[in-house]
């Protein structure tokens, strides 16, 4: 069982839309969880972090986080065509004393004007 | 744009070699990462630095070194190169006693013939 897991999609959308992305974790001791966004041949750029179970909103992006069921989800709200890009999630094992975050491969999302 | 940067963008080096990477952290970041991307997964941790010592590190081998400077910039040392260590190598900076966020650079692409 990989550490974090996402689908890999595609997973497309159109224009308007809700996306909905999903990221499992392995380690129920996992404090901070990530969102970054690649789009393709750059690097990665933080959306949004989440520490607390729950929701939490940042323009069109929610982050929800469910430790009981070692789940946390992307939401974003109207989807644009600059939207597409690849989505990673990202945990930070609790046993750390550093700041190494384990990725999932990643889920590709297309919106479709 | 992050303030982390990193050169050189783009690297072609033969099997055997020896590459340097670079990296200039975020303004006041005393900590940094490496990460190593392989197309089509999430990045991957090397090692973490530290007030220019080692305080972490992935399951890489010890060909893969590092070093931090008093200005909190880094370099990432790859000796004997491998065909499966063409990558992006990205770094990321944070600020040890600022939480868990980190900023990634834009990452250069190796390619290993």
């Amino acid at each position: 069982q990989k550490e974090v897991e996402q689908n890999s999609g595609p997973l497309s959308v159109p224009e308007g839309a809700i996306a909905s992305l999903n990221c499992t974790y392995s380690d129920r001791g996992s404090q901070s969880f990530f969102w970054y966004r690649q789009y393709s041949g750059k690097s990665p750029e933080l959306i949004m972090f989440i520490y607390s179970n729950g929701d939490k909103e940042d323009g069109r992006f929610t982050a929800q986080l469910n430790k009981a069921s070692q789940y946390v989800s992307l939401l974003i709200r109207d989807s644009q065509p600059s939207d597409s890009a690849t989505y990673l999630c990202a945990v930070k094992k609790p046993s750390s004393n550093t700041g190494k975050l384990i990725f999932g491969q990643g889920t590709t999302l297309q919106v479709k004007p | 744009e992050t303030g982390v940067t990193q050169s050189p963008t783009h690297l072609i080096k033969t099997r055997g070699q020896q590459v340097t990477l670079r990296c200039s952290s975020q303004s006041g970041h005393n900590t940094v990462s490496w990460y190593q991307q392989a197309l089509g997964q999430g990045p991957q941790f090397i090692f973490q630095y530290y007030r220019e010592e080692e305080n972490g590190r992935g399951n890489f081998p010890p060909r893969f070194s590092g070093l931090q400077f008093p200005n909190y910039s880094s370099e990432l040392n790859v000796n004997a190169l491998e065909l499966d260590d063409s990558a992006l190598y990205l770094c990321a900076s944070m600020l040890a006693s600022g939480g868990d966020t980190q900023y990634f650079g834009p990452g250069t692409r190796l390619t290993v013939l």
